[in-house]
């Protein structure tokens, strides 16, 4: 089956800058997604369409995309940052799949 | 703002079948595609499932076999039924907005909050 291949984890500063990067064959095909989920809460869109988004979302958040991997950037990293990112994509059928997700750390 | 909201019993015997429902406020569910997506405890997310208000759905292949989606218009409503449950399935569950068309890959743009069903005897 398809998947979305994340890093586990990522340890930033304050004020810093956090890349994290969703890796998966189908993605130059499909567009990828950024969802933010806290302890307990249910997920957050951040990013649709690769790059765009959502009002209401910080414009530290950021993504891209470019041939196998898509990217969310989050620019000026504060506190409350600190979260598991998850990507999403399709695969050639059509049939959704998440990444394997991404611990931030804000040191 | 879209808000929705699963109700449903949070444990379920082995064998037995899951079965939530998701209510929708402040958009009518026949304007929109609806999806289940599970969490394991530790886990991340996998999607289930969608339907459009028309009933014509879309199922995680993983899952097909046992899972059905369905709709009631009237009460805005939608629900899942996952049958032959085993402690695999012990997960939060939540429901969703799909956005999607035939020229975009679908994503979720409102969530409930979730609700945890155990399987256990």
């Amino acid at each position: 089956s398809y998947e979305l291949t994340q890093s586990p984890s990522v340890s930033v500063s304050p004020g810093q800058t956090a890349r994290i990067t969703c890796s998966g064959d189908a993605l130059p095909k499909q567009y990828a997604y950024w969802y933010q989920q806290k302890p307990g809460q249910a997920p957050v869109l951040l990013i649709y369409k690769d790059s765009e988004r959502p009002s209401g979302i910080p414009e530290r958040f950021s993504g891209s995309s470019s041939g196998t991997t898509a990217t969310l950037t989050i620019s000026g990293v504060q506190a409350e940052d600190e979260a598991e990112y998850h990507c999403q994509s399709a695969d050639s059928s059509d049939i959704y799949v998440f990444g394997t997700g991404t611990k931030v750390t804000v040191l | 703002q879209v808000q929705l909201q699963e109700s449903g019993p949070g444990l379920v015997k082995p064998s037995e079948t899951l079965s939530l429902t998701c209510n929708v406020s402040r958009e009518t569910i026949s304007h929109s595609y609806w999806g289940w997506i599970r969490q394991p405890p530790g886990k991340g997310l996998e999607w289930l499932g969608y339907i459009y208000y028309s009933g014509n759905t879309k199922y995680n292949p993983s899952l097909k076999s046992r899972l059905t989606i369905s709709v009631d218009t009237s009460k805005n409503q939608f629900s899942l039924k996952l049958n032959s449950v085993t402690a695999a399935d012990t997960a939060v569950y939540y429901c969703t907005r799909v956005l999607t068309s035939s020229s975009l890959t679908g994503y979720f743009d409102y969530w409930g909050q979730g609700t945890l069903v155990t399987v256990s005897s």
